[in-house]
This record gives C-alpha cells, structure tokens and sequence, in this order.
C-alpha cells in the first residue's frame, strides 16, 4: 500500500533554533519531493531527492532510501520559514504523487 | 519566465452547478497535473495530462474531467457540484511529468460550493 507518513504535524520554535521534519513511506520511489505552502496557498518545491543530500541556503534534505526515510533541516530558523511543509514521493508502482498531510511550521521572533 | 498562472483565483457556485478551471504551464512544460487540497483530507492527486492525452487519473468520481490543449494549457472540470467539492485547486507543470522532475505549482483556485 502507497502510504506517506511526516512528523510532527505542528512545530513552534524560537528564533535561530535548528529544526527537522521527518517523512517516512511504505514501498519503493523514484522520487521524493520537498514542498513548501505559505498562507494563501501558493506552493513552492524546494527539494527533489531520489538519493543522498541536498543544500540550498539554510535548508538540507536528506534521504535514506534503504529506510524508506527523509528528512528537511531548517538552520537557524527565521519568522519567515514559517509555512507548512509537505513531502510528496513518487512510487516505483504507479505514476502519481502521493503526499504526506503536512507539517505546520511556526517560528517565533 | 512567467509561472504557472490559474485563473480564476477565487469561485464561489452553487450544488449542482459545474465550473471550469484554466491552468496555463510554464512555456516548454509539456506536463500538467491537478491536484486537490481540502483541511480533512490533505493534497490529492486528480490527474495528469501529456501532450494533450490524460496519463494518470487519481482516485475521483467521474464529475472530475479535464483536458490538455495543443499549446498544452489545461482545463479541469467539475459538474453537478457537491458541498465537498469546496476546496483549494492546484495546478502544477514540469518538462516531461516524470517524478525526478520539479514540479512548479500555480496559486490555485479556491472554490467554494455554497
């Protein structure tokens, strides 16, 4: 079964503190995908991994594709990170994305 | 380059009514996909248009149509509304519609079924 699980589903932090939002999926991907939404609805891809790590700015993505795992790193958070976070992932099986509910994300001054 | 524009950004119809929405790529983008985002149930997938030929369809009632025209603009149909039809409608392109391609989202059109 196509299943995308993401952790924790709020987050609030201060300031300059480090933060990470986990993904996990059920089988087999070709890719997976990093996205960000802002009040309004507008969505931004930041990250497309199908192996490794990636860098842009203060954010890391990272997969671990034998554990069905990835993770999105913010460093030194900033107010204006604050937005939900989605990870979507593309099966082997199939050729939709399927996405996680979300992480809402708050970063206080 | 100019970004995925959707029009409208923002209807309101009424149950039973039917609504067309407009998706234009980014130039060169010849994958289109729509997808449905509401508070219960998250982004879904609805489906996914190719060089004006429908390649994947997401779990959805038949009400939910669409079509890619030659210059690849989209449209997404929705007839015989429902209440649960209120939701956020995405549009997204990418150069050939695989999944190690970024997806570059429009604004959406907020539909709201009264």
């Amino acid at each position: 079964k196509n299943e995308v699980e993401q952790s924790p589903q709020n987050l609030t932090a201060q300031e300059g503190e480090f933060i990470t939002i986990n993904c996990s999926y059920s089988v087999g991907i070709s890719a997976l995908h990093w996205l960000q939404q802002h009040p309004g609805g507008g969505i931004v891809s930041l990250f497309m991994l199908s192996s490794g790590k990636k860098k842009h700015g203060r954010l890391i993505a990272t997969i671990n594709i034998q554990e069905k795992h990835s993770s999105l790193h913010i460093t030194a958070s900033h107010p204006r990170d604050s937005a939900v976070y989605i990870c979507a992932v593309r099966f082997l099986t199939g050729n939709q994305f399927y996405f996680g509910t979300g992480t809402s994300l708050t970063v206080i001054p | 380059k100019a970004g995925v524009t959707q029009t409208p950004r923002y209807l309101i119809k009424t149950r039973g009514q039917q609504v067309t929405l407009s998706c234009s790529p980014i130039s060169g983008h010849r994958s289109v996909s729509w997808y449905q985002q509401t508070p219960g149930q998250g982004l879904q997938f609805l489906f996914e248009y190719f060089s004006e030929t429908q390649r994947n369809k997401g779990n959805f009632p038949g009400r939910f149509s669409g079509r890619q025209f030659s210059n690849s603009r989209s449209e997404m149909n929705v007839s015989t509304l429902e209440l649960g039809d209120s939701a956020l409608y995405l549009c997204a392109s990418s150069l050939e519609g695989t999944g190690n391609q970024p997806q570059h989202f429009g604004d959406g059109t907020r539909l709201s079924i009264l």
